[in-house]
């Protein structure tokens, strides 16, 4: 079985500044992808970025990134020039590669809770 | 394209009653996934359904069922509500393609369980 760990209940930055969120998984999959999932107090849930574990390229999506690091089995969130309206609950994930079977199921890291200070 | 709507958003039941939740995935998704968030236990996968058929199943009790239906709206039913089922109840869609799927979830149903 997989399991996700988020080491960081909670944070808080100042608003302009750089975050890093950690993550750590553990799995005997060669094959996988992972996720760092955001939800706000809204509570929808939102894709942040996507890694796929054969890339060596580490993922990024405009102010966000990842340090992919597989063979320690890391997957670390970083945020850049930090913004009011990334305060949120940050949950870091991992699913299976599809196969014809299919494995649609995420594991869940517990999350961590971000507060960006003005 | 609309994204992952849930209904209803908020619900109140009594312990012993039954609810039913529904999720209409994104247009093209032929798999739903449900998950339940609470503060205790976090996110648990509780099933996923693809083609209607249910493919996946996490570890809840057979109170908590689910089906597809041909046009791959989903919904899930829990009967015999106790008080533990009060939750955040998402669902999540895919493309079901391996190069660049993803889940993409809806707003999610608050169920609250008296």
């Amino acid at each position: 079985a997989q399991t996700v760990t988020q080491s960081q209940p909670e944070m808080s930055v100042q608003e302009a500044e750089t975050v890093t969120l950690s993550c750590t998984y553990d799995t005997s999959e060669n094959n996988y992808y992972l996720f760092w999932y955001k939800q706000p107090p809204s509570r929808q849930m939102i894709l942040v970025i996507r890694q796929e574990a054969y890339k060596q390229q580490n993922a990024t999506e405009n102010r966000f990134s990842v340090n992919f690091q597989k063979a320690a089995k890391s997957f670390s969130l970083k945020i850049s020039d930090s913004q009011l309206g990334d305060t949120a609950m940050y949950f870091c994930a991992f699913m299976k590669s599809i196969s014809n079977f299919g494995n649609e199921k995420l594991t869940f890291g517990t999350g961590t809770r971000l507060t960006i200070i003005p | 394209k609309a994204g992952v709507t849930q209904t209803p958003r908020y619900l109140i039941k009594t312990r012993g009653q039954q609810v039913t939740l529904s999720c209409s995935p994104i247009s093209g998704h032929r798999s739903v996934s449900w998950y339940q968030q609470t503060p205790g236990q976090g996110l648990q996968f509780l099933f996923e359904y693809f083609s209607e058929t249910q493919r996946n199943k996490g570890n809840f009790p057979g109170r908590f069922s689910g089906r597809q239906f041909s046009n791959s709206r989903s919904e899930m039913n829990v009967s015999t509500l106790e008080l533990g089922d009060s939750a955040l109840y998402l669902c999540a869609s895919s493309l079901q393609d391996p190069h660049t799927d993803t889940q993409y979830f809806g707003p999610g149903t608050r169920l609250t369980v008296l």
